[in-house]
């Protein structure tokens, strides 16, 4: 079955400091994927997503993430974070063909001000 | 603003009893899904519905649990006689095709007791 890895549980920044946020999945055939973001007491929001062309996908809030296939990664990163970025981030994949989502099991971001 | 209003947003019920969870989205989609994420785990998927029928569902999602859209428009998830273990957060989730970006609504944090 395919899986999900994000590597960072809990990750603490100040404001201003770059983010990186790991994640991998399992699965060798196309896929699509997604970052989601939920702020604290809000819904799951879509950050960015990746079909296909250019792998360097740039979402909402200045936030951007790279697909490197032949790593099985897409990492999201943003160059310079703000306290407001306190949430969580999930790492999500379907697979070709498929209608469900897979989440990873996130990654709690607190940037210090 | 979510896509997808969800109600009640907290629901707190005994053991053995039955709940019902409401999803009402604000436009027409052709996909709906219902998620859980128990505190500290992943966000995993329990059933699709396309077309009013389920498409897919997980193993999670037993002969306990039952969804439907009775008038076009609600979408619920109903749960027969809760356990323990079934204490979670729900989130019901759209999309208008078969593998795009889903919306999630808020969620509906269910406390069995």
């Amino acid at each position: 079955a395919q899986s999900v890895s994000q590597h960072n549980h809990h990750v603490i920044l100040s404001e201003a400091a770059s983010l990186e946020l790991g994640c991998n999945y399992s699965y060798g055939g196309t896929v699509n994927l997604f970052w989601y973001v939920q702020y604290p007491g809000q819904h799951l929001q879509l950050l960015l997503k990746y079909f296909s062309g250019d792998p360097l996908v740039k979402g909402i809030k200045g936030f951007e993430a790279e697909f490197i296939k032949s790593k099985f990664s897409f990492n999201l990163r943003k160059p310079s974070v703000q306290w407001s970025d306190t949430a969580e981030y999930f790492c999500a994949v379907i697979p070709g063909g498929y209608q469900k989502v897979t989440f990873g099991i996130g990654t709690k971001l607190q940037v210090i001000p | 603003e979510p896509e997808v209003t969800q109600t009640p947003s907290h629901q707190v019920t005994q053991m053995g009893q039955e709940v019902i969870l409401r999803c009402v989205p604000i436009s027409n989609h052709l996909y709906f899904y219902w998620y859980r994420q128990i505190l500290g785990q992943k966000v995993e998927f329990l059933v699709s519905f396309y077309n009013n029928e389920i498409s897919e569902k997980s193993e999670i999602f037993d002969d306990q649990f039952s969804v439907e859209r009775p008038d076009g428009s609600n979408f619920t998830l109903k749960i027969r006689s809760t356990k323990l273990e079934d204490s979670a957060m729900y989130f019901c989730a759209i999309g208008d095709s078969y593998n795009s970006p889903l919306h999630f609504g808020n969620g509906t944090r269910l406390t069995v007791t």
